[in-house]
């Protein structure tokens, strides 16, 4: 069972737009984590949101983290054909990750 | 170091066989995990190690699994007596005592039961 919920499942977008991806829970997290995943590898750590209200920019990704720290978006800007993969979010108490079942994000060129 | 390493990348068994997959983390982070993961469904914690100790097992760990750490360096994963619903990617990992700064995840090993 899932804990986190992520939305939407699927996201096909063209090249340029902008697009975001949720990732909402019943539970408080003390953080979360956003990784990508590309078919047949590992995931990859894009970010860690700590505190509440958090919002972190990486070049053209931003994360937000919810006030009450169960809930966060992640927004790409201008998408590229490489920012294509399983986005998946993943909330953390001490050492242990719960994830969510990811959105699978494809950019058309 | 160039990250976490899993061998192999692939493997198809028959129903029943047993199989062992070996880990590799980062060499200078204690703690390891190994996760599991279905089509369309995010990864599942199944146990941690922090050094040679494994201090958690998961429900999903029946016990046909067994994982070892000896001398907290590398792990191997074992899961004797396959069954189909064994078929999987499996995903190790490993971080640092710090776990805020995220883990490192292998590439994992594609279980396909026969």
């Amino acid at each position: 069972t899932q804990l986190l919920e992520q939305s939407p499942q699927f996201l096909s977008i063209q090249e340029g737009e902008n697009l975001t991806v949720y990732c909402n829970s019943s539970s408080v997290f003390s953080s979360l984590q956003w990784y990508r995943q590309e078919p047949g590898e590992g995931p990859v750590l894009l970010v860690t949101v700590v505190t509440g209200g958090e919002v972190k920019k990486l070049k053209r990704l931003t994360f937000q983290f919810g006030d009450a720290r169960k809930d966060s978006s992640l927004h790409i800007t201008a998408a590229q054909t490489g920012d294509t993969g399983l986005y998946l979010c993943a909330g953390s108490d001490d050492y242990k990750l719960s994830f969510g079942a990811g959105t699978t994000v494809t950019v058309r060129a | 170091d160039t990250g976490v390493s899993q061998d192999p990348r692939h493997k198809i068994t028959k129903r029943g066989q047993n199989v062992t997959f070996r880990c590799d983390p980062i060499s200078e982070h204690n703690r390891l995990y190994w996760y599991r993961q279905t089509l369309g469904q995010g990864p599942e914690f199944l146990t941690y190690f922090q050094n040679e100790a494994q201090l958690e097992k998961s429900r999903l760990l029946s016990d046909r699994f067994s994982a070892e750490r000896p001398k907290g360096s590398f792990s191997t994963l074992e899961i004797q007596r396959t069954e189909q619903g064994d078929s999987a990617m499996y995903l190790c990992a490993s971080s640092l005592e710090r776990w805020t700064y995220g883990y490192t995840f292998g590439s994992g090993t594609r279980l396909t039961v026969v």
